[in-house]
């Protein structure tokens, strides 16, 4: 099973959008709406902010929204904040015998 | 509240076996739906799924690393111990466990995780 393939970085200005790709195959991202999301800062633990595709667990900003087409799902970040600078991961679920499988990661920098 | 932390040791040699113990609480692993999984990050390095143990004791392994994994519960300690045997400094890494949101596949609440360094 071979990593989700993500851009190694975006940027934005603060209050422009970003949008992240994660890019897999028919045997994980294209198969299942079973695609996470997680924010991970330095030296810090990931945090979900998005899971099933589209939802947002509570607490997390409505300034992030999660989508897939095809094999390929994105993270969009609005309203770009000087916090959420961090490296972004997506994860998804390749059936059974391989329940998760992580992305390659993305740095997200605030100009 | 969910809360998960990881011990285990912070140097190892190689080829020795690693054991890794998540110690959890604000759930139980009696709980339908419920599993705890593994998850290491090398330095400066992407995420890589590890393991997953369910409720009912079924457990799941990357088949990268399969032959050298194993993942066990005690529900009484509400623990999860990892082993990973044969270490080799490619293993060096930050391991986090952490919490299965019940029937969704998504890890909702991560340990902080712990640092191991394989060196002679």
């Amino acid at each position: 099973q071979s990593a989700l393939t993500q851009p190694r970085s975006v940027s934005g200005s603060p209050g422009q959008s970003v949008t992240i790709s994660c890019t897999g195959t028919s045997s994980d991202v294209g198969s299942y709406k079973y695609v996470s999301w997680y924010q991970q800062h330095p030296g810090k633990a990931p945090k979900l902010m998005i899971y099933d595709v589209s939802q947002r667990p509570s607490g997390v900003p409505d300034r992030f929204s999660g989508s897939k087409s095809g094999n390929t799902a994105s993270l969009t970040i609005s309203g770009l904040q000087a916090e959420d600078e961090a490296d972004y991961y997506c994860c998804s679920y390749a059936g059974s015998y391989t329940p998760l499988v992580f992305g390659t990661g993305t740095k997200v920098t605030v100009l | 509240q969910i809360t998960l932390k990881e011990s285990g040791p912070t140097l190892v040699k190689p080829t020795q076996t690693l054991t890794l113990t998540c110690t959890f609480s604000g759930f139980s692993l009696n709980t339908s739906g419920v599993g705890v999984g593994w998850i290491r990050q090398p330095p400066g390095k992407a995420l890589e799924w590890l393991a997953l143990i369910y409720w009912n004791d079924d457990s799941r392994y990357s088949p990268s690393l399969k032959s050298r994994l194993t993942i066990t519960m005690d529900t009484s300690k509400n623990q999860v111990v990892l082993t990973l045997t044969n270490m080799d400094p490619v293993d060096t890494a930050t391991y986090y466990c952490a919490h299965r949101k019940p029937y969704y596949y998504t890890m909702d609440v991560w340990g902080q995780g712990t640092t191991v360094t394989v060196s002679s």
